[in-house]
């Protein structure tokens, strides 16, 4: 049973636009959600995350938005660039423990 | 660089063969995690040691023996595997297991495949 979940598999965007992914989970108990960033031959590292007692996050041009009544989170980076590209994997965890449940992930193609 | 160093980056393995996974960490943390990432699939938890103590089996196959001589290493045993156990294995560390909002450190992985 898969609490996080990740759809449209693949994105491709133009260089300066914007890419905008998305994120639905089914356990109510998450309070914590975080962004994770993939390469290619290496591990995945943590770009951004959210408490739910926030509905917006922003780190330069990396936002996260929650909304909790929907149980969906998005992340928006702006303006796309080449260095981008990557497979970004969405999680949360809920009170108590690390346990972080991981949806299949995302991959951006950013165009130059 | 993210502090987590995994060892060996490739594994290839017979299904009668015994290795071993090394993980180290070197940002202090007292929590280490072993995920499994399997091709379109979601990474799964297999186990956490929280200041060397299992805490968390995630239900996986004995003949994945994880093990914790200390907070910075953990080792994954490897002995008998299928070939549907060929995937990426990742360690990760976190501060502490029980601290909520703590995001994961990352290894590079081990790319393990099973012939």
């Amino acid at each position: 049973d898969q609490q996080v979940k990740q759809n449209s598999p693949s994105l491709s965007v133009q260089e300066g636009r914007i890419s905008i992914l998305n994120c639905d989970y089914t356990n109510s108990m998450f309070d914590y959600f975080l962004w994770y960033k993939k390469y290619p031959a290496e591990g995945p590292t943590f770009l951004i995350s959210i408490s739910s007692i926030k509905d917006k996050n922003e780190d330069g041009r990396f936002t996260v938005f929650l909304n909790k009544s929907a149980k969906h989170l998005s992340l928006h980076i702006v303006p796309s660039q080449p260095g981008d590209s990557a497979v970004y994997f969405c999680a949360a965890s809920a009170k108590g423990n690390n346990r972080l449940a991981f949806g299949k992930g995302n991959q951006v193609v950013v165009i130059p | 660089e993210t502090g987590v160093t995994q060892t060996p980056r490739h594994l290839v393995m017979g299904m009668t063969n015994k290795k071993s996974l090394k993980c180290e960490q070197h940002l202090g943390h007292n929590a280490m995690y072993w995920y499994k990432q399997s091709a379109k699939k979601p990474l799964e938890l297999m186990f956490v040691y929280n200041f060397k103590e299992q805490t968390e089996n995630n239900s996986v196959p004995s003949r994945f023996s994880p093990e914790c001589p200390n907070s910075s290493h953990l080792f994954l045993h490897l002995h008998t595997l299928q070939p549907e156990d060929s995937a990426l294995y990742l360690c990760a560390s976190s501060r502490d297991w029980r601290a909520t909002n703590e995001k994961l450190f990352f290894g590079s992985g081990t790319q393990l495949s099973v012939l």
